[in-house]
């Protein structure tokens, strides 16, 4: 498994302005993602974050409103832009430390927006 | 049709019950599948892999049906600690995962 820690672990903000949310991991890892929790909901994909090139989203998220940089193999970032109440989830990065696709989740970023 | 469905419950069982949850996926190129527990307010932690064989860990036992595109995950002798929402989780062989809605368990006492 990986060691996956995140920041902030939560935040009240209003709308309109921006959330940059970090992870960090204590190994090297190839794959890195991004999901949302929304409440009373399952996880959602966001985006896979590709280390040295663009992150590839999945359909309904843009990466204008989701901005995300992977500038190695052990640190991500998620920005969440001009944020609206829409966007209050919880939000978790997750690593596949091995071969297998067994993927390990950070302990995400709880956000509430007013 | 959601690609990976899931009864979201809940199931109330006394402790020391025998408790089944089922799992239906719909892409039948999926290459490989997971049960996550997720307690609340917190993240979803791997509770095991499932293997075309079967597999067991302890008092979990994990199935998988490739003909009928069904996984199940059997719990004997339950605990208080298990009470938490089991996920089912099916991997297309993108590496991302695609999540149930979840299984809510509460073994009460």
């Amino acid at each position: 498994s990986a060691v996956i820690s995140q920041k902030p672990s939560r935040d009240i903000c209003q709308r309109g302005t921006s959330l940059t949310i970090q992870c960090q991991v204590d190994s090297q890892v190839t794959m890195m993602f991004w999901y949302r929790q929304q409440p009373g909901q399952s996880l959602t994909l966001i985006a896979t974050a590709n280390q040295g090139s663009e992150a590839t989203y999945e359909s309904g998220f843009v990466i204008d409103k989701f901005p995300i940089s992977r500038p190695n193999l052990t640190f991500s970032t998620l920005t969440v832009s001009n944020m609206s109440p829409e966007d209050s989830s919880i939000y978790l990065c997750s690593v596949v430390p091995g071969q297998r696709y067994e993927q390990y989740f950070g302990p995400g970023t709880r956000l509430t927006v007013t | 049709r959601k690609e990976v469905e899931q009864d979201p419950g809940p199931f109330n069982v006394p402790e020391g019950a025998t408790v089944a949850f089922n799992c239906t996926y719909s892409n039948s190129a999926s290459q490989s599948f997971f049960w996550y527990r997720q307690d609340c307010r917190k993240e979803p932690k791997l509770l095991m892999s499932v293997y075309s064989s079967g597999n067991e860990d302890g008092r979990f036992t994990a199935q998988l049906n490739r003909a009928s595109q069904y996984i199940s995950l059997l719990i004997r002798d339950s605990k208080l600690s298990d009470s938490a929402t089991y996920l089912c989780v099916v991997n297309t062989g993108r590496r991302a995962l695609t999540f149930g809605s979840g299984t809510r368990l509460q073994v009460q006492p």
